[in-house]
């Protein structure tokens, strides 16, 4: 089955500062990377995900990069604000075509102000 | 995701009991899932369900069931044989048109083994 590893499992920035996370997959058939910000206590919320078609996919502050090559994939977040504090998850889709996802064990982001 | 409702918000329960979870959508999602959050573990997948009447195992299934009766409902039911039942159950659904989707949470449910 699907293994998806993700690093850092904690990371500290100073607000303003860039952070990155970077998650790497097993199945080369995967096709669907989601990224989901948990806040504590809340619901996981997707805040940007691609597809293995494109390499990198914007959204304001906030892109995902894609090696499909590597089976890696990151989260860049720039200008960092203390409400981006908390917990980011990525995923990667069960092989082609498939509707399940496998999802790494979280990165505890805290900016400090 | 202000479309998925779960039930209750807390739940507690003694050993030996059977607890059933509540998840409705009104989203109109042909597809819906039950994930088990651990501190530390990520999101582990329970059961999914593709259509009506239709489900199948995740990673850790094991001490649970479910039943897909009606599209916008998949209730979760963590019986006895669970034996570490105590986490926080996440529900969610996605559109399945062939590719995988985005899959949108509801709210949890947190359950403790008394």
């Amino acid at each position: 089955g699907e293994n998806v590893e993700q690093h850092p499992s904690t990371l500290s920035v100073q607000e303003g500062d860039s952070a990155v996370i970077k998650c790497t997959y097993s199945d080369s058939a995967s096709n669907y990377f989601p990224w989901y910000k948990q806040e504590l206590g809340k619901r996981p919320q997707l805040i940007i995900d691609i597809r293995s078609n494109v390499g990198e996919k914007k959204d304001q502050r906030i892109a995902v990069t894609l090696n499909k090559t590597a089976k890696h994939f990151s989260l860049h977040i720039t200008e960092t604000q203390p409400e981006d504090s908390a917990v980011y998850f990525c995923a990667a889709s069960y092989g082609a075509g498939s509707y399940q996802l496998t999802f790494g064990k979280g990165t505890k982001l805290s900016v400090i102000p | 995701d202000g479309g998925i409702t779960q039930s209750p918000k807390y739940l507690f329960r003694k050993e030996g009991q059977n607890v059933t979870l509540s998840c409705e959508q009104n989203l109109n999602h042909d597809a819906m899932y039950w994930y088990r959050q651990d501190p530390g573990q990520g999101l582990r997948l329970i059961y999914y369900s593709q259509i009506v009447n239709d489900f199948q195992k995740g990673d850790i299934a094991e001490g649970y069931s479910v039943s897909r009766e009606k599209k916008e409902s998949f209730p979760l039911t963590v019986t006895s044989a669970q034996k570490n039942p105590t986490a926080f159950y996440l529900c969610a659904s996605s559109n399945s048109g062939g590719t995988t989707d985005t899959q949108y949470f509801g709210p949890g449910t947190r359950l403790t083994v008394l």
